[in-house]
């Protein structure tokens, strides 16, 4: 069974700081996505990423895969009041053809303004 | 266009009932996903469709759990002699093709409470 472990598992800081979510696996997976998730909505797609050492930056959040494609990074500069929101990485099954995705238990991020 | 929506969206059942969660994936989507979120929990994947083929039920929990999509467009989630444990928000997922890098587009989520 593959499992992906986020952390932090809550996070609350102010408006304009930074800051970093770990998703770790000790399993290998196709490709990585981040989400993000406000009450009452399903999960949005924010980024893919599928290479090892990949890098994506969406305006300030830069997403990172890691070289042997176990773990990512999302890291937010400058945080503003609008990032609130539960954020979710899902790594995509090796051996599936259609996406079947494990999701980590999720950061619930707040910032404060 | 519409999004995937889902019906209805909350419903409290009692111990022993059985339920219907429906899902409306977007117009032409071949795949079709059933996710299952605990509170304060991510996703668990249950069950996938591709068109009217059930291909993949490994993450149903139980045979209470059954899932179908007759005509390949609407899915319906059913669970008879509903538990405690059932409690959660259902999601439905759908992506325009089978392709493993496909983008998912979820739904609202079904909120399930039974007491």
């Amino acid at each position: 069974t593959q499992l992906l472990e986020q952390s932090p598992q809550f996070l609350s800081i102010q408006e304009g700081e930074n800051l970093t979510v770990y998703c770790n696996s000790s399993s290998v997976f196709s490709s990585l996505q981040w989400y993000r998730q406000e009450p009452g909505e399903g999960p949005v797609l924010l980024v893919t990423v599928v290479t090892g050492g990949e890098v994506k930056k969406l305006k300030r959040l830069t997403f990172q895969f890691g070289d042997a494609r176990k773990d990512s990074s999302l890291h937010i500069t400058a945080a503003q009041t609008g990032d609130t929101g539960l954020y979710l990485c899902a790594g995509g099954a090796g051996g599936t053809s259609y996406g079947k995705l494990t999701f980590g238990q999720g950061t619930i991020l707040t910032v404060h303004p | 266009g519409a999004g995937v929506s889902q019906s209805p969206r909350y419903k409290v059942a009692k111990r022993g009932q059985d339920v219907a969660l429906r899902c409306d994936p977007i117009s032409g989507h071949v795949s079709l996903f059933w996710y299952q979120q605990a509170l304060g929990q991510g996703p668990e994947f249950l069950t996938y469709f591709q068109n009217e083929a059930q291909l993949d039920k490994s993450g149903l929990p139980s045979d209470r759990f059954f899932a179908e999509r007759p005509e390949g467009s609407v899915s319906t989630l059913k669970i008879q002699r509903t538990q405690q444990e059932d409690s959660a928000v259902y999601l439905c997922a759908s992506s325009l093709a089978e392709l493993a890098l496909e983008t998912q587009y979820f739904g609202p989520g079904t909120r399930l409470l039974v007491l």
